[in-house]
């Protein structure tokens, strides 16, 4: 079965840092591949997507992710953050043998330092 | 293009009832997911409709239900309420292998 891990729950960074959100997943045939943020009390929204092609994928609100096919690892990274950026953010996968069925990560929650 | 709306936003019952959730998907999605997220156990997967038929199920008890009408529209259900069942309810819809469109959720305690 497919499973996605984030390492580290709870990540601060200082505004105007790098931030680096790790997102790794378990599985045999390559994945469709998602990130989400979540604002308190809303639902997700999807900040990028991977399918095929570039593994460089750009998305809104200069977030990036870069699909590593060797070492099974889709990670987050804005180089300069914000206070707005402060968040849930969510890795997901799409199984693609399981009528696309999504999974999510546990999450990891951004802290955004002034 | 309207989002996700999901119905009622705020819900409070008591153990024992049952409760019904309703998610209206965006236009010219035929499939619709629920998701129950909660502080300790996170954002799990409940069961996905497409075209009216349940095709994905989550690790969840028999209590907990859905079904989907030829509109696309989605209602779960969850009978016997327990204190364990306070969460906030995702719906997300999307089109094909497209990515998932979240709805606000409902946020359900019990008493």
């Amino acid at each position: 079965a497919q499973s996605v891990t984030q390492l580290g729950s709870h990540v601060s960074v200082s505004e105007g840092a790098l931030v680096l959100l790790r997102c790794n997943y378990s599985s045999s045939v390559p994945p469709y591949l998602f990130w989400y943020v979540q604002y308190p009390n809303q639902g997700l929204q999807l900040l990028l997507k991977y399918t095929t092609g570039a593994t460089l994928v750009k998305g809104i609100n200069g977030f990036e992710a870069e699909f590593k096919k060797s070492e099974t690892s889709f990670h987050l990274t804005k180089p300069s953050a914000h206070m707005s950026d402060a968040a849930e953010y969510f890795c997901a996968v799409s199984d693609l043998t399981s009528y696309d069925k999504v999974i999510f990560g546990p999450g990891t929650s951004l802290s955004v330092i002034p | 293009k309207a989002g996700v709306t999901q119905t009622p936003r705020y819900l409070i019952k008591t153990r024992g009832q049952q409760v019904t959730l309703s998610c209206s998907p965006i236009s010219g999605h035929r499939s619709v997911s629920w998701y129950q997220q909660t502080p300790g156990q996170g954002l799990q997967f409940l069961f996905e409709y497409f075209s009216e038929t349940q095709r994905n199920k989550g690790n969840f008890p028999g209590r907990f239900s859905g079904r989907q009408f030829s509109n696309s529209r989605s209602e779960m259900n969850v009978s016997t309420l327990e204190l364990g069942d306070s969460a906030l309810y995702l719906c997300a819809s999307r089109q094909g292998n497209g990515p998932q469109h979240f709805g606000d959720g409902t946020r359900l305690s019990i008493l």
